[in-house]
């Protein structure tokens, strides 16, 4: 299993401004990930974080708007740029391991932004 | 492409009574796992049961059991015994090995006392 804290959990931002939102995992991961969860609607996976190089990234999504950083297996951040009304939403930070088979995934508790 | 649909976007059940919660998938996929999540209001998701694809026997994790009917593409959670800490959305999900998650739209689930 895994501990995964998120930080922060909640903030409102203005229009135009950038927020960062960091993910801790109480041990080395092999896979982390970074999901939306707009309201009232499914996740969706923004992309996924791989360590030391650059993420990749879903259709949809694109590396100027989320910036991703991983520089090591417990440690990630995702980037929200030149923020609008429309992002916001709940960001989720999601981490799995490969060898075990078991498929699951562990969440953290979300980071809820709110841009006006 | 994998879709992932959820038809029941809200339930309620009486505390101490059973309710089952609809699931269904696409794909063309021969291996694949499914999953039920739980996400109370505090937000962090946690899994509640998993089931792989080649499994024919439904998986059971104490009040919580599925049925799996994979030629329907079908996996339905059934929660026996409901309690208040049972409130909560669920949410369906489908993933194949290497590849990503597939979530549904979910369910709230709200257990009245």
């Amino acid at each position: 299993s895994a501990v995964i804290s998120q930080k922060p959990s909640r903030d409102i931002c203005q229009r135009g401004t950038s927020l960062t939102i960091q993910c801790q995992v109480d041990s080395q991961v092999t896979m982390m990930f970074w999901y939306r969860q707009q309201p009232g609607q499914s996740l969706t996976l923004i992309a996924t974080a791989n360590q030391g190089s650059e993420a990749t990234y879903e259709s949809g999504f694109v590396i100027d708007k989320f910036p991703i950083s991983r520089p090591n297996l417990t440690f990630s951040t995702l980037t929200v740029s030149n923020m609008s009304p429309e992002d916001s939403s709940i960001y989720l930070c999601s981490v799995g391991f490969t060898g075990t088979n078991t498929g699951e995934l562990f969440f953290g508790e979300g980071s809820r932004l709110t841009v006006l | 492409a994998q879709t992932v649909t959820q038809s029941q976007p809200e339930m309620s059940v009486q505390e101490a009574e059973t309710v089952t919660l609809s699931c269904t998938y696409d794909t063309s996929e021969s291996n694949y796992y499914l999953f039920w999540y739980k996400q109370p209001p505090s937000r962090q998701m946690i899994l509640v049961i998993r089931q792989e694809a080649y499994k024919q026997q439904n998986a059971t994790e104490n009040r919580f059991s599925v049925n799996f009917q994979k030629a329907a593409k079908s996996f339905s959670l059934k929660i026996s015994d409901s309690q208040l800490g049972d409130t909560a959305m669920y949410f369906c999900a489908f993933a194949s090995p290497g590849n990503q998650f597939y979530f549904g739209t979910g369910t709230s689930l709200t257990v009245i006392p």
